[in-house]
Parts: structure tokens; C-alpha cells; sequence
């Protein structure tokens, strides 16, 4: 009940489509959902972040669409770039104690 | 200057040694935890503390022991250490759970 599923494991985009990353949870008690990216090398980074109350949040060209009833949200990355090619990881928080993360997806944009 | 720091960046040794990470922040947070990252990117937690505090304990073996000589330092010690200990451990700091701020992880390779 603590999972957060994620898929798909690897994506690949050309330059200037839309990647789409989905993950779902079962539990209900999960109260933040945020996305962190890791580049190779480097720890994961916060980057875009939603509470359930919320059906959409949008910065840039990320944005995550969320549908509670349905236990789901999801990444989408318009107008991808090269330099957008990094693992992607959904989370959540259960009770503002811990994070805990989903599989990741690795994303890679050719030009 | 850096928010979140590791070191050593690469640690290969032998199996049985003894060996630490040493983690420092300087973004005056007061949780600080510890993450293992597998070869499949999978990222989970292994411990939490909050002010010096053990919050978060997860399912670790005895070998793993953090310490927390103030708020800005976690480290971790590793005695015994095994093959399948080998992986990437990463250092982060929060206000809040839902946002954390990792390190640049540490390369741990058991030979």
C-alpha cells in the first residue's frame, strides 16, 4: 500500500514531443506528490510538485495532471529537449513523514 | 557554495572493511536523511533524523549505523561490508518532507 507504480521504465522523445510519464498509488493517505529529476552523476533535484486538491499544476513547459478518483498523476514535458534527458521520479508523502518514490523513468530526447 | 555535500564522491574497498560517509548541509534544515540507490535507480530510504533525532528507521541491517553530531552532519558507517552493499548513497536535507534536497552521492563499490 506504501508503492507508488511508475511507467514506462524508459522513454524516448524527439526533440520537441511530449514525454509522458505516469505513475499510480493505492494509498489515500498519501498527501504530496511531488517529481524529482536526476541527471547522471548527480542526486535528484525537486522539480514541479502537486497536493491532491489540485487537478493540474503547470511550470514552464512541465506539468502534472492528477486524477484523484482514479489514484493517478502524471509528468508532461512539452516541447522535450536534449537537455530534458534525465530519470524521472514520481513520490509521494504519507503523512508528511517520509518520501517514498517510484521506480523512475529514464527519458532520453534525440535531436 | 554547496548545499548539500558528500565525501568521499568514489569509495571502493573490500569486502569485510569498515567504511564512512560523512554528509554536511548548510541550508540550516532540520532533517537530514540517508537514501541507497541500487543499479536499477530504485531510491530508498534508510534512515531519517530530525535535530540529531532518529525519526525514520527503515528495514537496515545492524551493519548501517548513522550519526548525527549536530543538525548540519549525518554520517554513515558501514562495518562488515558485503557485495551486495555496493550502490550509490545519497545524503539529503528537508524543512519538510516533501522537499528534500539531496547530495551528490557517494559511489560505493564492494570488491
Amino acid at each position: 500500500q506504501q508503492q507508488v507504480k511508475q511507467s514506462p521504465q524508459s522513454l524516448i522523445v524527439q526533440k520537441g514531443g511530449i514525454s509522458i510519464i505516469n505513475c499510480a498509488y493505492e494509498n489515500t493517505a498519501f498527501d504530496y506528490f511531488p517529481w524529482y529529476q536526476q541527471f547522471p552523476g548527480k542526486g535528484p533535484a525537486l522539480l514541479i510538485a502537486i497536493r491532491p486538491d489540485v487537478s493540474e499544476k503547470k511550470e514552464g513547459r512541465f506539468t502534472i495532471s492528477f486524477n484523484k478518483s482514479a489514484k493517478q498523476f502524471s509528468l508532461h514535458i512539452m516541447d522535450s529537449q536534449p537537455g530534458d534527458s534525465a530519470t524521472y521520479f514520481c513520490a509521494a508523502t504519507l503523512n508528511t513523514d517520509k518520501l517514498i518514490f517510484g521506480t523512475g523513468t529514464r527519458l532520453q530526447v534525440f535531436p | 557554495d554547496t548545499a548539500v555535500s558528500q565525501t568521499p564522491k568514489y569509495l571502493v574497498t573490500q569486502m569485510g572493511n569498515d567504511k564512512s560517509i560523512k554528509c554536511e548541509q548548510n541550508l540550516g534544515h532540520d532533517t537530514m536523511y540517508w537514501y541507497k540507490q541500487d543499479s536499477k535507480k530504485f531510491l530508498k530510504i534508510m534512515f531519517s533524523y530530525n535535530n540529531k533525532e532518529l525519526i525514520i528507521n527503515e528495514t537496515v541491517p545492524n551493519r548501517f549505523s548513522p550519526k548525527s553530531p549536530d543538525k548540519a552532519h549525518l554520517n554513515l558507517h558501514i562495518n562488515s561490508l558485503e557485495l551486495g552493499d555496493s550502490a550509490v548513497y545519497f545524503c539529503a536535507s528537508s524543512q519538510a518532507p516533501s522537499e528534500q534536497y539531496f547530495g551528490p552521492g557517494t559511489r560505493l563499490t564492494v570488491t
